[in-house]
C-alpha cells in the first residue's frame, strides 16, 4: 500500500546551517505530496505541497521537489533559524481514499543559536 | 490560527471512563477528519465525515465513535478508556471531498491514568 518513509530524528543544527530532511514514498500513480510542520504545542500546519512530478513546492524559505525517478520529496532550507525548530511530517493522500492523508513518522528539528 | 477549534485542550481521566472531544471546523468546510498522534503509532487517521455522513474509516477502535452534526461540528467519543489511548487527538477540516488542503486544530491531549 501507499506509504511514506522519513529520516529518523532528531536533526540538530546550528542557526544558519543548511537543512535536508529526507522523505521517500511508495504509491501507485503520482499523488500530490505534502510537508506539514508541527510547532511545539500546536497542531499541524501545511508547509508546502507539490501536485505533480517535477513540481517544486516552497514556503517560508523551505523547498521540496517532487522527484518521481527517485520517489522522493526531500525538504530543504538554505539557512535555518531557531524558530524553525519543530516536527516536520511528509504526507500523501491514500490512493483508495484521497481524503485520507498518510503521514511519515515525523522528523524533529532542533536549531540552536 | 487555522480556524479549526478543538475543545478541551487537555483532558485527564481514569481507565474505563468515557470522554467526548469536540471539533468546530473552519467556516465553510464540509469535511472533518480525526487523527490520533501517539509516540508509538505516529499520526494515524481515524475517521472522516463529509456534510454529516461518515465517508472513510481508518484505524479506529470499536470503543471509539464519532459523528458530525447539522451545524458541521464533530464529536469524537472514546469509551472504556485504556492507558494506551493516551495521545494527542487532532481534528482537521477541508472544503470538500477528494483531497484538498486540510487545516488542523491544535489538538486535545488525552491522558488516561
Amino acid at each position: 500500500g501507499d506509504s511514506v518513509t522519513q529520516m529518523e530524528g532528531p536533526v540538530t543544527l546550528s542557526e544558519e546551517a543548511f537543512l535536508t530532511i529526507n522523505c521517500t514514498y511508495t504509491a501507485t500513480g503520482y499523488p500530490s505530496l505534502f510537508w506539514y510542520v508541527q510547532y511545539p504545542g500546536e497542531g499541524l500546519q501545511l508547509l508546502l505541497k507539490a501536485t505533480k512530478a517535477d513540481d517544486k513546492g516552497s514556503n517560508k524559505g523551505f523547498e521540496a521537489t517532487y522527484r518521481k525517478e527517485t520517489t522522493s520529496f526531500h525538504l530543504e532550507k538554505g539557512s535555518v533559524q531557531v524558530s524553525d525548530s519543530a516536527v516536520y511530517f511528509c504526507a500523501l493522500p491514500s490512493l483508495y481514499n484521497t481524503d485520507k492523508l498518510i503521514f511519515g513518522t515525523g522528523t524533529r528539528l532542533q536549531v540552536f543559536p | 490560527d487555522s480556524g479549526v477549534t478543538q475543545t478541551p485542550k487537555h483532558l485527564i481521566t481514569a481507565t474505563g471512563q468515557r470522554v467526548t472531544l469536540r471539533c468546530s471546523p473552519r467556516s465553510g468546510d464540509l469535511s472533518v477528519y480525526w487523527y490520533q498522534q501517539s509516540l508509538d503509532q505516529g499520526l494515524q487517521f481515524l475517521i472522516q465525515y463529509y456534510n454529516g455522513e461518515e465517508r472513510a474509516k481508518g484505524n479506529i477502535l470499536e470503543r471509539f465513535s464519532a459523528q458530525q452534526f447539522p451545524d458541521l461540528h464533530s464529536e469524537l467519543n472514546l469509551s472504556s478508556l485504556e492507558l494506551g489511548d493516551s495521545a494527542l487527538y487532532f481534528c482537521a477540516s477541508s472544503v470538500g471531498q477528494g483531497y484538498t488542503e486540510a487545516f488542523f486544530g491544535q489538538g486535545t491531549r488525552l491522558t488516561v491514568v
